[in-house]
Formats: structure tokens, sequence, C-alpha cells
């Protein structure tokens, strides 16, 4: 089993949809969690982090569920500007481990 | 200049050849990582240095070699790569050496094309 996995996609929206990517870990006793964002052929940067309580930033809402070691980013209101490859990070211990990334493309 | 920055963008090289790549932080950082990213794979992780001090990951092939000659630039030497070393190589900082803390901020990258 991978420590981190996520749904490649791609996934297919159109503007103005709703969408939600799940990352499933491994190790139970994991830390803390973010998402990154990772524009074609340019950086990952860091979207948001992803707290115990769940947080929400604008559009963007993460989750985290502890007993199903997953968590989860659902985007309102999609944007053209919100396509991209969304990768799930996973800290043990600061030993950060990366999913491989859900890829979105938002389409007019 | 802010965040971190590498050099080059887009490297070329043959298999015989010896090239380095950059990165320099500007943050404030104290820890510097080496990051490989191949197409639909994972981030994997290849160096991490410490307050100038390396913590190897024994899997990276001695081709590599880092350096870092203090807490803001960080190298990664090349020699003699194989085709599949071909990759988007990325370097990033983070505050201490716990990036479980704020995460990564990353570098553009450095694209290596071995041929």
């Amino acid at each position: 089993r991978k420590e981190v996995e996520q749904d490649p996609g791609p996934f297919n929206v159109p503007e103005g949809a709703t969408v939600a990517f799940n990352c499933t870990y491994s190790n139970s006793a994991s830390q803390s969690f973010f998402w990154y964002r990772q524009d074609c052929r340019k950086e990952p940067k860091l979207l948001m982090s992803v707290y115990s309580s769940g947080n929400e930033d604008g559009r963007f809402t993460a989750q985290l569920n502890r007993a199903s070691q997953y968590i989860s980013l659902l985007i309102r209101d999609s944007k053209l500007s919100d396509s991209a490859t969304y990768l799930c990070v996973v800290n043990d211990n600061n030993d950060m481990r990366f999913g491989a990334g859900t890829r979105l493309t938002v389409k007019p | 200049e802010t965040g971190v920055t590498q050099t080059p963008r887009h490297l070329v090289m043959g298999m015989t050849n010896k090239k380095s790549l950059k990165c320099e932080q500007h943050l404030g950082h104290n820890a510097m990582y080496w990051y490989k990213q191949s197409a639909k794979k994972p981030l994997e992780l290849m160096f991490v240095y410490s307050l100038e001090e390396r913590v190897e990951n024994n899997s990276v092939p001695s081709r590599f070699s880092p350096e870092c000659p203090n807490s803001s630039h960080l190298f990664l030497h090349l020699h003699t790569l194989q085709p599949e070393d071909s990759a988007l190589y990325l370097c990033a900082s983070s505050q201490g050496a716990q990036p479980g803390n704020y995460g990564y901020t990353f570098g553009s990258g450095t694209r290596l094309t071995v041929v």
C-alpha cells in the first residue's frame, strides 16, 4: 500500500462547479497535513494546511478524518485559474510524504 | 530577491558530463532540501541539510553529490548521469528542520534532461 495515495484524475469540471479530492495515508500517527498546488511545469506552492477541526480559506475547504485516515480538499465555484495538480502532503515526524497528485482541469 | 531561487531552469547534459545545480534561499530558513520529481510520481526526497549538516538519503546514487556551504546556499553536483535521471529537481527550504509545522517553500526547479 502506498503511504500517501491520491486519485490521479484528471478531474474535468465546468467553471462554477464544486469539486472534491481525497487523499488517504497509511500512518495513523501522522502529525500534520497539507495541500500544495502545482501548476504545469512550475514548482509546488503551499495552498493550505489541514487542521483537525477543518479549515476554510475562501473557496477552499480542507478536512481531516483521522479515524478513516484521509484528508480532503473541496473547491467551490471553480475558476479557470484553479486548473492545476493538487498534491497531498503528510508529515511523519518531519518526514514529509507526498502523494503523486490529482490533476484538475476547469473548463469554460 | 526573495524566496528560493534555482539555476539553471533547464539543463541538457550528456552522460559523461559534470554539471551543478544551484539553489539559494532568502527566507532566513536553516534547513534545505533536494527533491526529485518524475512524471506522475510523488516527490522523492534526496537530501536534507539542517544547520548545514547533511542528513543523507542512502538510496540516492553516488552520481548525485550535494554541497551546502552555508545556510542560504545548496548545490547538487551531477556526474555520469543516466537517462532515467531526467526529471525536475526541486530545492526547498523550511523554518528550522521542521517542515511539518509550516511546510516548505520550493524553488522553481531545474528541468534536467540526460541524453
